[in-house]
């Protein structure tokens, strides 16, 4: 199993405010890098799949970007909403093709 | 995602009883990972199979748990003599071959009373 740090833990923002977090993997046996968002009662949705190092990928306000040769990646949200509160949850698979997933970070957006 | 089926979402047993926790993965998975969500901490890995392989348990307990994915018919969680801190929701996520994106269902809240 990877060790799989984020952080913070949890965060609040304004409505409006852009934010950022982070994720720290090991860096080698890496595969592929996931980002997940989780509702409370709901199950974890897939946000982003990342592979390669340098890799961006953007979903709407959202964006991710990935250095493999370090081991991080990092979470944006730009002009955060209410609705984005949630804990998102990144998780690195190796070879094997097991996810571990981090501890998340606990997103909570004020109007 | 609905494609992911776990039965049933809610369970309720008494301590010593056994409870079985069913995942049906999305169609053309044949992988499957279990996970566990302690009352106020985050997703811990169980154990992750294949069909009719277990492919790395380290993340199950020793004692009374199991799981298995058969050739025909969903993954199943087997928690044998329930304790207190059983207690939990479980998640199952599947995962095509060749595809690196795991899609979870709606998780089983086990409550041990």
């Amino acid at each position: 199993i990877l060790n799989v740090e984020q952080s913070p833990q949890s965060l609040h923002v304004q409505e409006g405010d852009s934010t950022n977090f982070t994720c720290s993997f090991p860096s080698s046996n890496f595969y592929a890098l996931h980002w997940y968002r989780w509702e409370t009662a709901k199950s974890p949705e897939a946000l982003f799949v990342m592979t390669l190092n340098g890799d961006e990928k953007k979903k709407g306000r959202i964006s991710a970007t990935l250095n493999t040769k370090e081991g991080y990646s990092y979470l944006y949200i730009k002009g955060s909403q209410p609705e984005d509160s949630a804990t998102y949850l990144c998780a690195p698979r190796g070879a094997g093709n097991m996810l571990t997933f981090g501890g998340g970070t606990r997103l909570m957006v004020k109007p | 995602n609905a494609g992911v089926m776990q039965n049933p979402r809610h369970l309720v047993r008494r301590r010593g009883q056994e409870a079985r926790l069913r995942c049906s993965p999305m169609k053309g998975h044949s992988h499957v990972y279990w996970y566990r969500q302690l009352p106020e901490e985050g997703l811990k890995f169980m154990v992750y199979l294949q069909k009719e392989n277990i492919i790395d348990e380290s993340g199950m307990p020793k004692e009374r748990f199991s799981a298995e994915f058969p050739k025909e018919g969903p993954s199943i969680l087997r928690i044998q003599q329930v304790v207190r801190g059983d207690s939990a929701a479980y998640f199952c996520a599947s995962s095509s071959t060749g595809r690196a994106e795991a899609f979870f269902g709606q998780g089983t809240r086990l409550t041990v009373v």
